[in-house]
């Protein structure tokens, strides 16, 4: 089974801080994404990578950005986090030209 | 860019009905469709997808149906049972092989 990692279920941050979100997947897959998702809205594109050091925003990238420095390791940086930020982040993975996901847990991120 | 329309938002049926969720999407260049399945608490899940050389994929009691001239898609689900209650999202790629774009997601209800 594909597993995808999140590092934390739960976090809460203040207002201001840098956050990290850590996503790492054990199956080699080239391609990585982030979305959040929020009652109403669905799941919503912030940033994708299809190989290492390379990334493509997505529909709502401002206040967000993100680094691949590994294959299996794709991390979402919040620069200074603020409170519209609060929300449950979704990472993915795939592989190239299959496009079906695999998701991870998700992050619940707190911002007060 | 890609724009995916889902309804309805929520869906209430009876054990042993049927449900019909429909898509509808804006990008011709999209060629692959996917439903994802969300239980409370969980990560999304793949249930079922389909390309555009095909009209209908079955599996089980669940089914999906495309076309292509009018750009929607339906997931059809037969014989409810209160285990299919969840959050349901469908999903479209602006081109082949680019990010998922998802709609806002249907809440479906099954009561026995």
């Amino acid at each position: 089974d594909v597993k995808v990692t999140q590092s934390s279920r739960y976090l809460v941050k203040r207002t201001g801080e840098k956050v990290f979100l850590e996503c790492v997947q054990d199956m080699d897959h080239e391609n990585m994404f982030w979305y959040r998702q929020d009652p109403g809205l669905g799941l919503r594109l912030i940033y994708f990578s299809y190989d290492v050091k390379m990334k493509e925003k997505g529909d709502i990238p401002e206040g967000y950005s993100v680094s691949r420095e590994k294959k299996e390791r794709f991390s979402l940086i919040l620069e200074s986090a603020s409170t519209n930020q609060t929300s449950m982040y979704l990472c993915a993975s795939s592989f190239p030209g299959r496009e079906g996901y695999t998701f991870g847990s998700g992050t619940r991120l707190t911002v007060v | 860019g890609e724009n995916v329309e889902q309804h309805p938002s929520t869906l209430s049926v009876q054990e042993g009905d049927s449900a019909v969720i429909k898509c509808t999407y804006s990008d011709s260049a999209s060629n692959y469709f996917p439903w994802y399945k969300q239980e409370l608490g969980k990560r999304p899940q793949l249930i079922i997808d389909i390309r555009s050389n095909v009209g209908e994929k079955k599996d089980q009691r669940i089914a999906v149906t495309l076309n292509k001239t009018a750009k929607h898609f339906s997931l059809h689900i037969t014989e409810t049972q209160p285990e299919d209650s969840a959050v349901y999202f469908c999903a479209a790629p602006p081109q082949a092989g680019t990010a998922l774009i998802f709609g806002k997601g249907t809440t479906l209800s099954v009561s026995s």
